[in-house]
């Protein structure tokens, strides 16, 4: 079945450094991508997303890389605050969305 | 625009018993996502709805677990004879029209936070 494996599961970096997550899917039909922060307690909420026809796409300090080839795709977190401290998931979507299934998320510590 | 809304926000209910949780999605969204997050862990897939139809039913639990979208009034995902093993974190999400390119986004709704004694 269709399956997003998402990596490392722990995080933890200095402030003003960098932060890269990786996620790798299964089904090649996967069509968008998208990344959601969650803060202790709170929703999923969407920080960035990537479809399939572009290979990347940046927001202020985030941006997203996609590989179809190899079936992955990464999130890059530059300049890295106290206030990015979150579990962020990835996912993909199958058919426009139809399915989404999501990786088992990464925590991440962002210290002072 | 109201967000994604759930109610309630916390149930706590003992082993046997019903728990109804409700969501209202964001205003011109027609389909609905429910997941389930155990603490510590991600969100799994439990059922995908559209308006009086149930397109996905694949991640939810065969037994006990049912979910509904009605016409009119919230999507209400409905779990019988509670046991401890259900205690988790509901979320529902909506997006306007999947199949539709940018129309694909899910939006997320605060949670239920389930507790059974």
């Amino acid at each position: 079945g269709e399956n997003v494996e998402q990596h490392p599961s722990t995080l933890s970096v200095q402030e003003g450094d960098s932060a890269v997550i990786k996620c790798t899917y299964s089904d090649s039909a996967s069509n968008y991508f998208p990344w959601y922060k969650q803060e202790l307690g709170k929703r999923p909420q969407l920080i960035i997303d990537i479809r399939s026809n572009v290979g990347e796409k940046k927001d202020q300090r985030i941006a997203v890389t996609l590989n179809k080839t190899a079936k992955h795709f990464s999130l890059h977190i530059t300049e890295t605050q106290p206030e990015d401290s979150a579990v962020y998931f990835c996912a993909a979507s199958i058919r426009g969305g139809f399915k989404t299934i999501f990786g088992a998320g990464t925590r991440l510590f962002v210290k002072a | 625009n109201a967000g994604v809304m759930q109610n309630p926000r916390h149930l706590v209910r003992r082993r046997g018993q019903e728990a109804r949780l409700r969501c209202s999605p964001m205003k011109g969204h027609s389909h609905v996502y429910w997941y389930r997050q155990l603490p510590e862990e991600g969100l799994k897939f439990m059922v995908y709805l559209q308006k009086e139809n149930i397109i996905d039913e694949s991640g939810m639990p065969k037994e006990r677990f049912s979910a509904e979208f009605p016409k009119e009034g919230p999507s209400i995902l409905r779990i019988q004879q509670v046991v401890r093993g259900d205690s988790a974190a509901y979320f529902c999400a909506s997006s306007p029209a999947p199949g539709q390119g940018g129309q694909e986004t899910q939006y997320f709704g605060p949670g239920t936070r389930l507790l059974v004694l």
